[in-house]
């Protein structure tokens, strides 16, 4: 089945403590991207991926880092988490550039205590 | 750049009546525009597309949007509201040469009435 998975689909956890968040597509999608949701703001691009090795800033980075050095797998990673990054992210793929559908993930809610 | 506003954070309507959402969008080129559905504890799931070729865009569930230039809108429609169709609803908009930026709006939340 074409799916995009994310674990884990939820965490609690403490200010500045690392963590990480696992995206993995199995449709070998070229672009890849991570959002965070929020009420009353809908989706922000916190970053996204056109390839292998290829990542760059959307429109909230601050506090987060991602990689991809495989094409299936772009985790997102919070290096010291902050309660105002308490939010519901989403992992998303797609073969190509736009008009190209979207897919999304399941989510991850976040709680930083 | 772009941007898309949602008008009304929330609607409802009784089972069987006419759904409309609002949307309207900005960008100084030819946009893409795009309607996604979210169901509690769910991620998003694309409704419909406008892509240029047609102007009246039919998605799934009975769901319809209408490209209108001169108004800068993409309203989402159905007919006739079912029980299942009370989720989230997100108009998001991008364009060819941004190709990794995809605007969404803020949301409406659909509720149905029995």
């Amino acid at each position: 089945e074409a799916q995009v998975t994310q674990n884990p689909r939820y965490l609690i956890t403490v200010t500045g403590k690392k963590l990480t968040v696992t995206c993995s597509q199995n449709m070998n999608h070229e672009y890849m991207s991570w959002y965070r949701q929020d009420p009353g703001l809908g989706l922000r691009q916190i970053y996204y991926s056109m390839n292998v090795e290829v990542t760059d800033k959307g429109d909230v980075p601050e506090g987060y880092k991602v990689s991809r050095k495989e094409k299936r797998n772009f985790p997102l990673i919070l290096e010291s988490p902050s309660p105002n990054q308490t939010s519901l992210y989403f992992c998303a793929s797609r073969r190509e550039a736009p008009p190209d559908t979207q897919y999304f993930g399941p989510g991850t809610r976040l709680t930083v205590l | 750049a772009q941007s898309v506003t949602q008008l009304g954070s929330h609607v409802s309507v009784s089972e069987g009546a006419l759904v409309l959402l609002r949307c309207n969008y900005s960008s100084s080129v030819p946009p893409y525009l795009f309607w996604y559905v979210q169901y509690p504890n769910q991620g998003l799931q694309l409704l419909l597309k406008y892509t240029s070729a047609a102007t009246l865009v039919k998605g799934i569930n009975g769901f319809e949007a209408e490209f209108k230039k001169s108004e800068t809108s993409f309203h989402l429609t159905k007919p006739s509201a079912h029980m299942s169709d009370a989720a989230e609803y997100f108009c998001a908009v991008t364009t060819y040469s941004s190709a990794s930026k995809i605007i969404f709006g803020s949301g409406t939340r659909l509720s149905i009435r029995p």
